[in-house]
């Protein structure tokens, strides 16, 4: 079946490591995202990508970094500069970047930091 | 960005019509009107979008006002199944993908 697939759904990490977070996807979308939600709070955006070797930053960007090698994929660091980082990681992809479509979602990977 | 404003919650009896307000007084003329809901611990689920017509799909129906700065979401026959948060957000067809998801209505459903 077509979908986002999200890994680890559950993470824990000591303060100061650096942890990386697994999205892919085979819906041949040209566009993914990073959101970050915490408790009882809304989506923000992290990092989006538009085409593959091309990404932005979002509201939220300081403490993460992204890479986009190849289009399935769209793998999110978390570093130590990141204050806060436990939270729940969500990521998302849609066919085209431009246009006003329809945001698909992985069921996500919660970060809790020890 | 152009904002959306929401109730943060709402109630309603099972098997009964819901409506669900947005308002996005400053919305441009490129944007396009989307709904998402989230059940807990999951991702977001597209629901419906739209530009300036109603909508109807199998999920739900979304009544855009004639001057586009409000809309409401319409669940026809709510179930338990329905109560999550709902998100009404604004889409530019012009590339701004910074989407912003507020608090969004958290919809509880009463038996």
């Amino acid at each position: 079946d077509g979908g986002i697939t999200q890994s680890p759904k559950y993470l824990f990490r000591k303060e100061g490591q650096n942890v990386t977070l697994s999205c892919e996807q085979n819906l041949n979308h040209d566009a993914m995202y990073w959101y970050r939600q915490d408790p009882g709070q809304g989506l923000r955006l992290i990092y989006y990508s538009q085409i593959v070797n091309d990404f932005q930053k979002g509201d939220i960007a300081e403490g993460y970094s992204v890479s986009r090698e190849k289009k399935e994929s769209f793998p999110l660091t978390v570093t130590s500069a990141q204050k806060n980082p436990t939270a729940f990681y969500l990521c998302a992809s849609s066919l085209d970047g431009i246009i006003a479509g329809e945001l698909f979602f992985g069921e996500g990977s919660r970060l809790t930091v020890l | 960005d152009a904002k959306t404003t929401q109730p943060n919650s709402m109630e309603s009896n099972e098997e009964e019509p819901v409506h669900l307000p947005c308002n996005h007084s400053t919305i441009s003329g490129t944007d396009y009107i989307h709904w998402y809901r989230q059940l807990p611990s999951q991702g977001p689920e597209y629901v419906i979008h739209g530009l300036t017509s109603n909508v109807n799909n199998r999920m739900a129906s979304l009544a855009i006002a004639e001057d586009r700065k409000s809309s409401t979401l319409i669940l026809h026959r709510a179930t338990l199944r329905d109560a999550a948060v709902y998100y009404c957000i604004l889409k530019s067809n012009f590339g701004n993908e910074k989407l912003t998801f507020g608090t969004g209505t958290r919809l509880t459903i009463i038996p």
